[in-house]
C-alpha cells in the first residue's frame, strides 16, 4: 500500500513570512512528486512538480525533494492572504495513478 | 488549450433520477480520470481510462457508470444514487507515456442527491 502523509494543519503563517509544508511517502520507487493547491469549493490546481533530488524554484514557490529520506516539501516565500488554501501532496510511481496525501490547510494571517 | 471542461457545474438530483456528468479535454491526453471528493478530504480515485479503455475501477458501486466515447470525452452516468454520494466530482487528464506530468483537473461538478 503506497502511502502519502501530510500534517493536516491548520498551519497559520503571518503575511510576508515563509510557509513550509511537508510530505512523506512510503514507496522508495516513487518517481514524480507534485504539489496541488485547492481553494475551498474549487478543484485542485497543479503548482509545482519535482523529480530529482534537490530544490526547484518557481516564483515564490520552492519544492524540495529528498528521496533518501522519502520527503518532499513546499516552501512559499513572502506569503500572501491569497495563498490561504489546502495544499495536496501527490506522488506517482511509474505510470501508476497519483496517490494523494490528505492535504495541509494553510492560513495566511494579515 | 490547457483546460479540462466539466459540465454541469452544479447538479441536484433525486434518488430515482438518471443523469450524466460530462468532461472534455483537447490537450491530446490519452488518460482520463474520475475522482470523487468529499469535504475536507483528498480526491478519491473512481475510474481511469487509458487510450479510451477502462483500466482501473476502484470498486465503485454500479450506480456509477463511466463511458469514454473518444479520446477527448469522458462521461459519468449516474443512476439511483444515495444522499451519501453527494460530493464534488472531478475529471482529470494526463499524458500516459511519461511520469513527469501531473494531472490537469477540471473545475468539477458539485452533485447533491436529495
Amino acid at each position: 500500500q503506497k502511502e502519502v502523509e501530510q500534517n493536516s494543519g491548520p498551519l497559520s503563517v503571518p503575511e510576508g513570512a515563509i510557509a513550509s509544508l511537508n510530505c512523506t511517502y512510503s514507496d522508495r520507487g516513487s518517481q514524480s512528486f507534485f504539489w496541488y493547491r485547492q481553494y475551498s469549493g474549487k478543484s485542485p490546481e497543479l503548482i509545482m512538480s519535482i523529480y530529482s533530488n534537490g530544490d526547484k524554484e518557481d516564483g515564490r514557490f520552492t519544492a524540495q525533494l529528498n528521496k533518501a529520506s522519502q520527503y518532499v516539501s513546499l516552501l512559499i516565500r513572502d506569503s500572501q492572504p491569497s495563498d490561504s488554501a489546502t495544499y495536496l501532496c501527490a506522488v506517482r510511481f511509474g505510470n501508476e495513478k497519483l496517490t494523494f496525501g490528505t492535504g495541509t490547510r494553510l492560513t495566511i494571517i494579515p | 488549450d490547457t483546460e479540462v471542461t466539466q459540465t454541469p457545474k452544479h447538479l441536484v438530483m433525486g434518488m430515482t433520477n438518471k443523469k450524466s456528468l460530462k468532461c472534455e479535454q483537447h490537450m491530446g491526453h490519452r488518460a482520463m480520470y474520475w475522482y470523487k471528493q468529499k469535504a475536507k478530504k483528498p480526491p478519491e480515485l473512481m475510474f481511469v481510462y487509458s487510450y479510451e479503455k477502462l483500466s482501473i475501477n476502484e470498486s465503485v458501486p454500479s450506480r456509477f457508470s463511466p463511458e469514454c466515447p473518444n479520446s477527448s470525452l469522458l462521461n459519468l452516468h449516474l443512476h439511483a444514487l444515495q444522499p451519501e454520494d453527494s460530493a464534488l466530482y472531478l475529471c482529470a487528464s494526463s499524458q500516459v507515456s511519461t511520469v513527469r506530468y501531473g494531472y490537469t483537473f477540471g473545475s468539477g461538478t458539485r452533485l447533491t442527491v436529495v
